[in-house]
Formats: structure tokens, C-alpha cells, sequence
């Protein structure tokens, strides 16, 4: 599996656009990246999730380089509802019988 | 709301005891996931059903196990507990097998004293 690094905070303000960047230097080509958010003491939601190039929808862009050992996460002018734990996993997303890896994921704050 | 269901919402019992936690996924969904997450860690994978086949196994402790059953609800259960399995029990679903896009539960959180 592969293992993902990604910063451990980010504080921003209301309206401002979040980036969060994921290292994965040894994605495998079968791998897709998926980001998911998790509240306190809630079960984590699907945000995006992206082979190459750039993917959006309607809460996040997900953009990655043409060698996808990273990867970043694009929440445009957040608010304080934004204010989640967000988690970038790498994994066969598309095979049976696999998993996905949840790391440490990026704790992120939003102020007013 | 997922659609996702877990009960119950808590659950408090002492060392050496034995739980069981349902999920019932959403409607047409045919995987189910079950996870833990201690306190302020990621959450651990532990185990994977598709239509009532095992399919995956993470670090998932011989005091526990699982199932699914024909109606595609699953339990976890949970023996000879001791204070560190306290700890967020999540269920997720999917519609196929694969992990591509997975909806989560609300959690039973699991105290043990």
C-alpha cells in the first residue's frame, strides 16, 4: 500500500481558498487518490477522488501532477463549517477485496 | 445523513465482556467495512464483507469477528474486551467491491471499563 504524508494542521480564515498537499512517492498504477472529511466524533464523507490530471465537483478540485507522487486538495472560500479533519488515502480503489488506508489525515481550522 | 445506520450509539461495559455492533448499509449497497478509531488516531481498518463473503481483512484482533448476513446487515463482534479497545467503531458501505466510494455510519462509540 502506499504511504501518504500530509501535513498534520492548517489554520485559514472564511473565504479563503485551502490547499492541501499529499506526498505519495510510491503510488502504484493501479492506485487512485480519495479524499474524505470527518467531523469530531462523526464517520468520515467521501470528498473526491482522482487518477491524474484535475477533477472537480462541487465542493473540491483535486489536482494532480503527471507524475502522481502528490497530490492536492482545493477547497474553494471556506467557511467555518470547513473546520474537519481531512484524510488523502491512496489505494486500488477500482479492485475487490481491497483497502483503503486511512492516515493521520490534516486537521484543518477555519477562523472567522 | 449517509443512509448508512449503527447501533447502538454507545456502549459501556467492562473488561472481559463480550459486544456486538450492527450496521445496516444503504439501501442496494453490498459491501460493508467495519473500522476503529481511537482516540485522536486515523481510523484502522479492520474487516470487509461483499454480499456476505469475507474480502478483506485489516489488523483486526482474533478476539473479534464478524459478519453478514443475507439481508446484508453486518456485526461485529467483540470479546474478552480489555481498556484499549475503547474506541469509535465505524461501518461503511459501498455499492460494489471496491472501496471507491464509501459511505460511513455515525459510529458506536465502545467504552470499556
Amino acid at each position: 500500500l502506499a504511504k501518504t504524508t500530509q501535513p498534520i494542521s492548517m489554520d485559514s480564515y472564511e473565504g479563503q481558498e485551502v490547499n492541501i498537499t499529499c506526498s505519495h512517492n510510491n503510488i502504484a498504477t493501479n492506485d487512485y487518490i480519495t479524499w474524505y472529511q470527518q467531523f469530531p466524533s462523526q464517520g468520515p464523507r467521501f470528498i473526491i477522488q482522482g487518477y491524474k490530471t484535475k477533477v472537480t465537483n462541487e465542493v473540491a478540485s483535486l489536482f494532480i501532477p503527471a507524475d502522481r507522487k502528490s497530490s492536492t486538495l482545493s477547497l474553494p472560500r471556506v467557511s467555518l463549517s470547513d473546520t474537519a479533519v481531512y484524510y488523502c488515502l491512496v489505494g486500488d480503489a477500482k479492485a475487490a477485496g481491497n483497502k483503503l488506508t486511512f492516515g493521520g489525515g490534516t486537521r484543518v481550522l477555519v477562523k472567522p | 445523513d449517509s443512509g448508512v445506520t449503527q447501533t447502538p450509539k454507545h456502549l459501556i461495559t467492562a473488561t472481559g465482556q463480550r459486544v456486538t455492533l450492527r450496521c445496516s448499509p444503504r439501501s442496494g449497497d453490498l459491501s460493508v467495512y467495519w473500522y476503529q478509531q481511537s482516540l485522536d488516531q486515523g481510523l484502522q481498518f479492520l474487516i470487509q464483507y461483499y454480499n456476505g463473503e469475507e474480502r478483506a481483512k485489516g489488523n483486526i484482533l482474533e478476539r473479534f469477528s464478524a459478519q453478514q448476513f443475507p439481508d446484508l446487515h453486518s456485526e461485529l463482534n467483540l470479546s474478552s474486551l480489555e481498556l484499549g479497545d475503547s474506541a469509535l467503531y465505524f461501518c461503511a458501505s459501498s455499492l460494489r467491491d471496491r472501496v471507491d466510494e464509501q459511505y460511513f455510519g455515525p459510529g458506536t462509540r465502545l467504552t470499556v471499563t
